[in-house]
């Protein structure tokens, strides 16, 4: 499979846990983009790298969120100190430059208990 | 703000029928109109897209009308099938750049 991928794809927490996501783009896709989506709702876009470099946060992302690039490959996001309205999928896509189509990967699906 | 609105929120449409979701938009920066769609627990697909320069574009039993006048898009299944029930989302990007989401509208295909 070729595809994005992510994991894990649920995670059950305590509020006030620390969690980390892990995404893995489409090879040799330079764009890596992370969006959050709630119940009934549509995606809603949080950051995006080109290679490692993180180019746009969105302002739905509080300090107690803070996503990686390191090599330009795979990504991870993390949220601190979490709050139970911080329960949503986790979506993240990839691109190639200069690409408008982004490929989604399946979502880590996050309960805050 | 909401940038792109969609309707109608849920649909329902007999099998062979014809199932019509719109979208409108207000950032004219925007130029690039996609339709996802999304099964449970599934992340959203690309179903098809459009830029501004054409007014129609088709692929299969699905057909984008976009009006750029009137900042709207629309989507048409042509004879649907309970395969295509889902979630379809209908987004907008400018540039090179991240997606606004429309909503979303639960599609439900009868037999």
């Amino acid at each position: 499979d070729t595809g994005v991928s992510q994991n894990p794809r649920h995670k059950i927490t305590k509020r006030g846990q620390n969690v980390t996501f892990r995404c893995d783009p489409i090879s040799e896709h330079n764009r890596l983009y992370w969006y959050r989506q709630t119940l009934g709702q549509g995606p809603e876009f949080l950051t995006y790298f080109q290679n490692e470099a993180q180019l746009e946060k969105s302002r739905l992302l509080s300090d107690r969120f803070s996503a990686e690039r390191p090599k330009g490959s795979f990504s991870t996001l993390e949220i601190q100190r979490t709050e139970q309205g911080d329960s949503a999928m986790y979506l993240c896509a990839s691109s190639p430059t200069k690409s408008d189509t982004q490929y989604f990967g399946p979502g880590t699906r996050l309960t805050v208990l | 703000q909401q940038q792109v609105k969609q309707s109608p929120q849920s649909l329902i449409v007999q099998k062979g029928g014809i199932s019509i979701i719109n979208c409108a938009y207000e950032n004219t920066a925007f130029d690039y109109f996609p339709w996802y769609q999304q099964f449970p627990g599934k992340g959203p697909a690309l179903l098809i897209a459009i830029r501004p320069d054409v007014s129609e574009k088709k692929e299969g039993r699905f057909t984008i009308s976009f009006n750029k006048s009137a900042k709207q898009f629309s989507l048409h299944i042509m004879d649907s099938q309970p395969g295509d029930s889902a979630t379809y989302f209908c987004a907008a990007m400018p540039g090179y750049s991240t997606l606004t989401f429309g909503k979303g509208t639960m599609l439900l295909v009868s037999p």
